[in-house]
């Protein structure tokens, strides 16, 4: 059984740093394909990809935050962990970690409770 | 960037009836689309894959399809609605990095 758990700070301040960690069981980085996501939403609004990293270490980046984020993974602790730099009111958002599962057309099969963060002074 | 776009962004309709949500590429996805359901203060679950692969377990009154020729039209159509299926509900390609949403709908009780 996959879960995922997302943890950080409730409140940043702008200009500040983001960083949020995703701790996950029922999977392993060593499966070929597999990947691990981060997902935000800001309130009332829709759903926004953020960042993807791979079992081979490969990451990709929404190229509008790609200067912002970095996604790292800890194969060891089952943890992936996002870093969002330059926080901004905007980027008040609930971020989703969730498992990205190559054997459903890529699709993000499990997703975590979700952690609200929010961005004010 | 493929963009997705879901019509309508709201919708009323009663238990019982039928209802379908339609999404758009705006290039060819070769089925690699998702949909979604989400309820308030929830995280959005898998319901199809593969537009138009049912998730295990879910209910077989949900289903999805790809329509016309081009590859870029989809639907999720779900049959005898139920009280538990008013929540919103998100389509998403991922055919190509980035990964993109639509809009979302909000299927709402009349």
């Amino acid at each position: 059984q996959i879960t995922l758990n997302e943890s950080g700070p409730t409140l940043v301040k702008p200009t500040q740093t983001l960083t949020l960690t995703c701790t996950f069981s029922g999977f392993s980085f060593s499966t070929s394909g597999m990947g691990v996501g981060w997902i935000r939403q800001p309130p009332g609004k829709a759903l926004e990809w953020l960042a993807l990293i791979f079992w081979n270490d490969d990451v990709r980046y929404s190229p509008s935050l790609k200067s912002r984020l970095t996604i790292t993974k800890d194969t060891s602790r089952n943890q992936v962990v996002l870093t969002m730099t330059h926080m901004d009111p905007v980027d008040t958002a609930t971020y989703y970690c969730a498992h990205r599962d190559f054997t459903l057309f890529d699709s993000f099969d499990m997703w975590g409770q979700g952690t609200k963060v929010t961005v004010s002074s | 960037d493929i963009q997705m776009t879901q019509s309508p962004s709201s919708l009323s309709a009663s238990v019982g009836d039928r209802v379908t949500i339609t999404c758009r590429s705006s290039q060819r996805i070769n089925s690699y689309l998702s949909w979604y359901q989400q309820k308030p203060g929830k995280a959005p679950k898998l319901l199809i894959f593969g537009a138009s692969t049912l998730q295990s377990g879910d209910p077989s009154r949900f289903s999805g399809s790809a329509t016309g020729t081009d590859g870029t039209d989809f639907t999720l159509t779900i049959n005898n609605l139920q009280p538990e299926d008013f929540a919103s509900y998100y389509c998403q390609q991922s055919y190509d990095i980035p990964y993109t949403f639509g809009q979302g709908t909000k299927l709402e009780i009349k």
